[in-house]
């Protein structure tokens, strides 16, 4: 079982439409980053968090350290916002460990 | 430059050639990362520096992979003897210690 865990692997929207990205983890952490990857581009720090609810723009992101699960919600999805997210934990030592990512499409 | 740069961004190699990727992290970062990302396979923790202390080396698949960051600052991996499956995307990221990590566009590298 992998230490950080995603769902859905894949996920395909109508433009407008809110969209949940759920990520849980077996390790202890420090802070837990959303992570944005376009196609043949680099990679982005959407969120760090360690508690709690952050938001910016139609992005919000969710942390419950008691049950080890965060959310990535989107909302009113655009086509643009097309893209691998990542999920990924780090230890106390400040490495990153990794969740396998949700390809998300949003169609026009 | 404002952000993490990575050279080069591609590079093709043929099978049991030493290759040197280079990271320079964005300026007053302590803490610098080392990634791959193989295709169709999520990131990979290679190796971590954070300002002087010993790195963190517990993510390199194998002692053909080493690493060196000089004066706290640019840092290379050195991958000897390439292999076809070391053919990746490998990518660099640099923090303030125990902050958000920023992802240099990584380099593309092909073992032919």
């Amino acid at each position: 079982k992998n230490e950080v865990e995603q769902s859905p692997q894949n996920l395909t929207a109508q433009e407008g439409e809110f969209i949940t990205i759920n990520c849980s983890y077996s390790v202890g952490i420090s802070a837990l980053h959303w992570l944005q990857q376009h196609p043949g581009g680099g990679i982005v720090s959407l969120f760090m968090l360690s508690s709690g609810k952050k938001k910016h723009g139609r992005l919000i992101a969710t942390i419950n350290i008691q049950e080890k699960h965060s959310s990535l919600h989107i909302t009113a999805s655009h086509p643009r916002d097309s893209a691998v997210y990542i999920c990924a934990v780090r230890g106390h030592t400040g490495k990153l460990i990794f969740g396998q990512g949700t390809t998300l499409q949003v169609k026009p | 430059g404002a952000g993490v740069s990575q050279s080069p961004s591609n590079k093709v190699t043929e099978k049991g050639k030493d290759v040197e990727l280079r990271c320079d992290p964005i300026s007053g970062h302590t803490a610098l990362y080392w990634y791959r990302q193989s295709l169709g396979q999520g990131l990979e923790f290679l190796i971590y520096f954070q300002g002087n202390s010993a790195p963190d080396k517990s993510g390199l698949p194998s002692d053909r992979f080493s690493a060196e960051r000089t004066g706290g600052s640019v840092s290379t991996l050195t991958i000897q003897r390439t292999q076809q499956e070391d053919s990746a995307v490998y990518l660099c990221a640099s923090s303030t210690h125990q902050e958000t990590q920023y992802f240099g566009p990584g380099t593309r590298l092909l073992v032919l």
